[in-house]
């Protein structure tokens, strides 16, 4: 079955980096599109980052674009957020999520998501 | 960036009851327009993608409707299991936006 595993979280200081990992298994990784999508605590769901199956094409919200990048290592069956100039408002637990469509170099509907880890930016 | 506006934030309700979200985008979207469900602590679950395809395993209880910039997510005969958190969201322009939910509570 798809199984989706982040890792990575903690506490940072403002400023500082960190990069999280997402390992996938139980389907073939280099075929679908990837997202990061994040929840501030008691808050909702903010999209993050989106990265094709191919690792051609990536977008990112405004609020972490120039900060934050997306990108996979489909020999190894991962994707990694690494995270740059962290603020206190980039605390969150942080989900990957699986794209629903077979080959996209676009956006689709987030299928699987993984468990999520929690990133606390304070100093 | 297209707003997404979800209504109502919360909603009371019962088992057995028939339950309506809707979610108005700031400008059209065609059917890109997905609805999940998040229970508490736990990720979300993707149940309706492009506006009224039900996901594989998701009960038929479960609907939503629409096109353009107004679309409706129904939950007929409301079961314990269902009281949960509900997102619209939108994929047709980047960058991708949600509602801000609502929060379905007995």
């Amino acid at each position: 079955q798809v199984q989706l595993v982040e890792s990575g979280g903690g506490v940072v200081q403002p400023g500082r980096s960190l990069r999280l990992p997402c390992a996938a298994s139980g389907f073939t990784f280099s075929n679908y599109a990837m997202h990061w999508v994040r929840q501030a605590p008691g808050k909702g769901l903010e999209w993050v980052a989106f990265i094709s199956y191919d690792g051609s094409n990536t977008y990112y919200a405004d609020s972490v674009k120039g900060r934050f990048t997306i990108s996979r290592d489909n020999s190894n069956n991962a994707l990694f957020l690494q995270m740059n100039s962290l603020r206190v408002e980039d605390t969150a637990v942080y989900y990957c999520a699986r794209d629903r469509v077979w080959g996209a170099y676009t956006p689709g509907p987030f299928e699987y998501w993984g468990q999520g880890t929690l990133v606390t930016v304070s100093s | 960036d297209i707003q997404m506006t979800q209504s109502p934030s919360s909603l009371s309700a019962s088992v057995g009851d028939r339950v309506t979200i809707t979610c108005q985008a700031s400008r059209d979207i065609s059917h890109y327009l997905n609805w999940y469900q998040q229970k508490a602590g736990k990720a979300p679950k993707l149940l309706i993608y492009d506006a009224s395809n039900l996901e594989t395993g998701v009960p038929s209880r479960f609907s939503g409707n629409g096109s353009g910039t107004d679309f409706t997510f129904t939950i007929i005969s409301l079961q314990p299991e269902d009281f949960a958190t509900y997102y619209c969201q939108q994929y047709d322009n980047v960058p991708i936006t949600f509602g801000q939910g609502t929060r379905l509570d007995i």
